[in-house]
């Protein structure tokens, strides 16, 4: 059974600073996926990422994918308040329909 | 374009009542998804559809029956409401299983006292 695993599940972190957000899953998948949701909100698409080594970049968000060690990780540069969200990292479970299976989401608060 | 439409975002239910989630789509993607999310938990996949149709089991499809009649719509059927399905379902669509992101509609927010 695939199971993702994200940690830290809550961060609380100082505007200007940096993290890293890991996502874990235990089983091949070629496909990991980034979405944020605000409170009370849908989800959102980061990053799509298809291949060991993808890496890619939208504004203080840089995500990468190791399909080898079956890690991903969301790397965030210089926080500011309005990151502050819920992030989610899901992979693939099937090979080939899409069933994704999501972590449990890393809760991001960015204070001023 | 109005992407992944959700109806109702709310309703209250009572035990044993049955109900269905509406959810559309005008991206003409062929496939679609119901997830349910409780509260500070990720989503968990009910069903999916991988074309008009066509409909497959999730992580979690006790409770529940879809239908893929046409691509614009996968409605999402309960029958029998039960406490422990109280939750947010999400709709989402995608033009590909694989290398598209899934958007998502606005939710809806179902509570069953």
């Amino acid at each position: 059974e695939l199971k993702v695993e994200q940690n830290p599940l809550f961060l609380s972190m100082q505007e200007g600073k940096n993290y890293t957000i890991y996502c874990n899953y235990s089983t091949t998948s070629d496909r990991l996926y980034w979405y944020r949701q605000d409170p009370g909100k849908s989800l959102e698409s980061l990053f799509v990422l298809l291949s060991n080594g993808a890496v890619k970049q939208e504004g203080r968000l840089m995500a990468s994918l190791d399909t080898k060690a079956r890690l991903s990780t969301l790397h965030i540069t210089a926080a500011v308040h309005d990151l502050s969200a819920t992030y989610f990292c899901a992979v693939d479970g099937s090979g080939n329909t899409g069933k994704l299976i999501f972590g449990q989401g890393t809760t991001l608060q960015v204070k001023p | 374009n109005a992407g992944v439409t959700q109806t109702p975002k709310f309703r209250i239910l009572k035990i044993g009542q049955s109900m269905t989630l509406q959810c559309a789509q005008d991206m003409n993607h062929n496939y679609m998804y119901w997830y349910r999310q409780d509260p500070g938990m990720g989503l968990k996949l009910i069903y999916y559809s991988v074309g008009a149709g066509i409909t497959d089991k999730g992580e979690v499809p006790n409770g529940y029956n879809v239908s893929r009649s046409t691509t614009e719509d996968f409605p999402l059927r309960l029958e029998l409401a039960a406490p422990s399905q109280t939750s947010v379902y999400f709709c989402a669509s995608s033009y590909e299983g694989l290398n598209q992101p899934q958007h998502f509609g606005d939710g809806t927010r179902l509570s069953i006292l």
